[in-house]
């Protein structure tokens, strides 16, 4: 299995406050991605990076930031949860070594509870 | 605007018998394909991947098929096991190696023993 961490894995916070959830991978790969998932939409892609400091938006990126310092750590940021902004968020990683397309590994995922 | 589809919600089959798990995508420009298996509680986890030059592309008991004119590809299971119960993404990436990939809706397998 890859090596992904996310953390939290769990959080429950309230409308108006901000949070960050973190991504971390010792696989050493170029891309990494932000998804949520919620029922009824399958993953849907928020932010992705393509190496330190180079960020692009994905087709739900309303409400979120993400930053990558460092090539390991990829952090996504809610600078004022909604609750529209309650779901699973998964962190992705993959190689890209080749220009075609690579599977994208998954971490185990973060569940945001925002009241 | 859906690009990826997966139509059926869920699918119910005996142990022992054949899954066919169906996507269906509106964008001729994808030219890779990948199914992904998700358990309650845990990341997708990649499962197989067929490439358009390819109709096929079998692995142990899972087996992909791609029809372009159609523009569907199909996942089989066989034979399906109670483990197998798990929810199914079909996902997509464009000409020319896309980094992006785009998802369906998913698809809950139940395998009853």
């Amino acid at each position: 299995d890859a090596g992904i961490t996310q953390s939290p894995r769990h959080k429950v916070t309230e409308t108006g406050t901000p949070v960050t959830l973190r991504c971390h991978q010792t696989e050493n790969h170029r891309y990494m991605y932000w998804y949520r998932q919620d029922p009824g939409h399958g993953l849907r892609l928020i932010h992705y990076s393509y190496g330190v400091k180079d960020t692009d938006k994905g087709e739900v990126s309303d409400g979120y930031s993400v930053s990558r310092s460092k090539t390991e750590d990829f952090l996504l940021t809610l600078e004022s949860a909604t609750s529209s902004q309650t779901s699973v968020y998964f962190c992705a990683i993959s190689p890209r070594t080749s220009g075609m397309t690579d599977t994208q590994y998954f971490g185990p995922g973060t569940r945001l509870t925002v009241l | 605007d859906q690009q990826v589809k997966q139509n059926s919600p869920s699918l119910s089959v005996q142990e022992g018998r054949i899954s066919i798990l169906n996507c269906d995508y509106t964008n001729s420009m994808f030219d890779y394909f990948l199914w992904y298996k998700k358990y309650p509680a845990e990341g997708p986890t990649f499962l197989i991947s067929i490439s358009s030059i390819k109709d096929k592309n079998e692995d142990g008991r899972f087996t992909v098929f791609l029809n372009k004119s159609a523009k569907h590809l199909s996942l089989h299971i066989v034979p399906s096991q109670p483990g197998d119960s798990a929810v199914y993404f079909c996902a997509a990436s464009f000409k020319g190696g896309s980094e992006k990939l785009v998802f369906g809706k998913g698809t809950k397998l139940t395998v009853n023993p």
